[in-house]
């Protein structure tokens, strides 16, 4: 099966301005994720989707992160305006409730601030 | 809150050696999951290896084994015969709930890892 497509795979933007991600999940998937991962550290969530829903959005930023999931497949996360503390690899997930809690992550995009 | 600890931020081991990975974890729930992760450059996460917090048998998978402490709260990974291929960093992941309400699959929660080095 193909994979959790990304794109694009690294940008660069200066402070203040904004930047999109998108993701395209495993066909069939209901559950997406984005995650922020910092240089260093593990993967933190940022936000879940159930379909068109959000399940868990507790740890994004709102003031300057949003996301959106239309029609319940591929996937947008927006920052605007960028911080310097946003540099990290932002990497999408998708799963689909099969018993074996299988998670299928993208290669992600490494976003810079300068 | 649950929360994952790796200790070791780097490690490196000789090829065709053995190494082990520590990972611990806090938690009051009983019913949960854990996992290893591999990351390599391309910095997709790999599954390495799954465990089920209610089953007492040790998870296996080829050279990758874990030795799951519940009482202890320890989950580490152990890579027998290691090879090049398994230079990456590697995450331990914390599952809870398995399930949100609403039926969709829960979120990870990771360590931060620890980067191994398999030198020839």
């Amino acid at each position: 099966e193909a994979g959790v497509a990304q794109s694009p795979r690294y940008k660069i933007i200066e402070k203040r301005q904004s930047v999109a991600f998108w993701c395209n999940p495993i066909s069939g998937h209901a559950t997406l994720y984005w995650y922020q991962q910092i240089l260093g550290q593990g993967p933190k969530l940022l936000i879940q989707f159930q379909n068109n829903g959000v399940v868990d959005d507790s740890q994004l930023p709102k003031d300057r992160f949003s996301a959106e999931r239309l029609k319940g497949v591929d996937s947008t996360l927006k920052i605007q305006p960028a911080k310097l503390e946003d540099s990290a690899v932002y990497l999408c997930a998708s799963s689909a409730y099969t018993g074996d809690y299988g998670y299928t992550f993208g290669s992600g995009t490494r976003l810079t601030v300068v | 809150a649950q929360t994952v600890t790796q200790s070791q931020p780097e490690m490196s081991v000789q090829e065709a050696e053995t190494v082990t990975l520590s990972c611990t974890y806090d938690t009051s729930e009983s019913n949960y999951y854990l996992f290893w992760y591999k990351q390599p450059p391309s910095r997709q996460m790999i599954l390495v290896i799954r465990q089920e917090a209610y089953k007492q048998q040790n998870a296996t998978e080829n050279r990758f084994s874990v030795n799951f402490q519940k009482a202890a709260k320890s989950f580490s990974l152990k890579i027998s015969d290691s090879q090049l291929g398994d230079t990456a960093m590697y995450f331990c992941a914390f599952l809870y709930p398995p399930m949100n309400y609403g039926g969709s699959q829960g979120n990870l929660i990771f360590g931060k890892g620890t980067k191994l080095s398999v030198k020839p």
